[in-house]
């Protein structure tokens, strides 16, 4: 059983361009969630989703972000437009939909931004 | 809403000693509780859990939380820390279901040798 797999593991860019993400949940978890997490805090829920169903966003996903989970497997967070304050790593998480585990999420290593 | 604080931002302890990471949280309803430990450039393991059921739960690495509804905590314990066991712990929260998590804001543990 592979875990979360996330990528890239970094990413640098210059303010103005756009960048995505990429996550595979665990085989079977229906349920894939973003965080981001800045230095010196805990991750913030960013969104949600079950199967292909965007569930939930949070108000700190602004309109120049928009994640995808197209066929109900992988997903993408794309960021258009970055700003400095964009610079944070980016945490998914999935859970599967039955079983003992079904209410605990499952993260990946994470995918740093850098905007300079 | 749902929140948790981690009112220590460091804890220091000798190897070999008890270890306590506190969290308390507040949510409305009946609260599901978690610890996540995050190694450097790394993303977050579980722990362990409370959702139910006996107060004391015991989870990986030998570590264990103590549920208690009155003092709305859950503290990380281990009777007796290691070396390996430095890292960042977060506290997480949510009112059940598959609602998004809560975190606190970490505690860094530091066990000396």
């Amino acid at each position: 059983d592979t875990g979360v797999s996330q990528n890239p593991r970094h990413k640098i860019t210059k303010r103005g361009q756009n960048v995505t993400f990429r996550c595979d949940p665990i085989s079977e978890h229906n349920r894939l969630y973003w965080y981001r997490q800045t230095l010196g805090q805990g991750p913030e829920f960013l969104t949600y989703f079950q199967n292909e169903a965007q569930l939930e966003k949070s108000r700190l996903l602004s309109d120049r972000f928009s994640a995808e989970r197209p066929k109900g497997s992988f997903s993408t967070l794309e960021i258009q437009r970055t700003e400095q304050g964009d610079s944070a790593m980016y945490l998914c998480a999935s859970s599967p939909r039955q079983g003992p585990s079904t209410d605990t999420q499952y993260f990946g290593p994470g995918t740093r931004l850098t905007v300079l | 809403a749902q929140s948790v604080a981690q009112p220590e931002d460091q804890v220091n302890v000798a190897e070999g000693n008890p270890l306590t990471v506190k969290c308390t949280y507040s949510v409305s309803g009946n609260p599901y509780l978690f610890w996540y430990v995050q190694y450097p450039n790394r993303g977050l393991q579980f722990l362990l859990k409370y959702i139910t059921g006996d107060n004391l739960v015991k989870g990986s690495y030998g570590f264990e939380a103590e549920f208690n509804k009155s003092q709305t905590s859950f503290h990380l314990k281990k009777p007796s820390a290691l070396v390996s066991d430095s890292a960042l712990y977060f506290c997480a929260v949510r009112e059940g279901g598959n609602t998004p998590l809560v975190f606190g804001k970490g505690t860094r543990l530091s066990v000396i040798a």
